[in-house]
């Protein structure tokens, strides 16, 4: 079956620190892949997407990246977190045999200090 | 770029009945346009979709219209019970490329007994 993981759920670091959030998709193959941020009572911004190994696009200028080091791993990551880091980090999918169709996962709750 | 506009930004009906939620877009290429809902601490679930070619699509409770002259598409939900509140968000897509969703800021739907 198609899953969607993301980890850790739950994360507080200070600011200055560095960051790594991962998220893996099971049963399909070259999926595009999606990083949003949800700040608190928000709406979903989209921060990175990629539609293949070595094709990520970034939307929003900030001191985020992201890298897909597999074909089914997609990881954001920071060398230095700001306060106006903390928030709701969603990573969304598009199911194989789904056109258009985005699928979140579970989610990361990041508190910055 | 797409924007995307929603209203109402919070929206309090009795229970049992209906629920009209409305957005507009900007970009008149965008073909695509999902419905989420998201209950508090959790992941955005799709409820519905609509493509272009549809002007209507209903699941049970649930209905979205299209008006592509107009660029809008509603949210309509009747018979509203209490496990319906929730933050409501509508969003807009180019099918194709990045697929990247455009969201709108949210409608907080609140169903009172």
């Amino acid at each position: 079956s198609q899953t969607i993981h993301q980890w850790p759920a739950t994360l507080v670091q200070p600011v200055g620190s560095p960051l790594s959030l991962e998220c893996t998709v099971e049963g399909t193959s070259n999926p595009n892949l999606y990083w949003y941020r949800q700040a608190a009572g928000r709406g979903l911004q989209l921060l990175f997407y990629s539609i293949g190994i070595d094709q990520i696009s970034s939307e929003v200028p900030q001191n985020l990246s992201a890298s897909r080091p597999q074909d089914r791993q997609f990881i954001l990551s920071s060398k230095k977190l700001l306060l106006s880091d903390s928030g709701f980090y969603l990573c969304a999918w598009i199911r194989q045999g789904h056109t258009d169709t985005q699928y979140f996962g579970p989610g990361t709750r990041l508190t910055v200090l | 770029g797409e924007n995307v506009e929603q209203h109402p930004s919070t929206l309090s009906v009795q229970e049992g009945d209906s629920a009209v939620i409305k957005c507009t877009y900007s970009d008149s290429a965008s073909n695509y346009f999902p419905w989420y809902k998201q209950e508090l601490g959790k992941r955005p679930q799709l409820i519905i979709d609509i493509r272009s070619n549809v002007g209507e699509k209903k699941d049970q409770r649930i209905a979205v219209t299209l008006n592509k002259t107009a660029k809008h598409f509603s949210l309509h939900i009747t018979e509203t019970q209490p496990e319906d509140s929730a933050v409501y968000f509508c969003a807009a897509s180019i099918s194709g490329g990045g697929n990247k969703l455009t969201f709108g800021t949210g409608t907080q739907l609140k169903v009172e007994l």
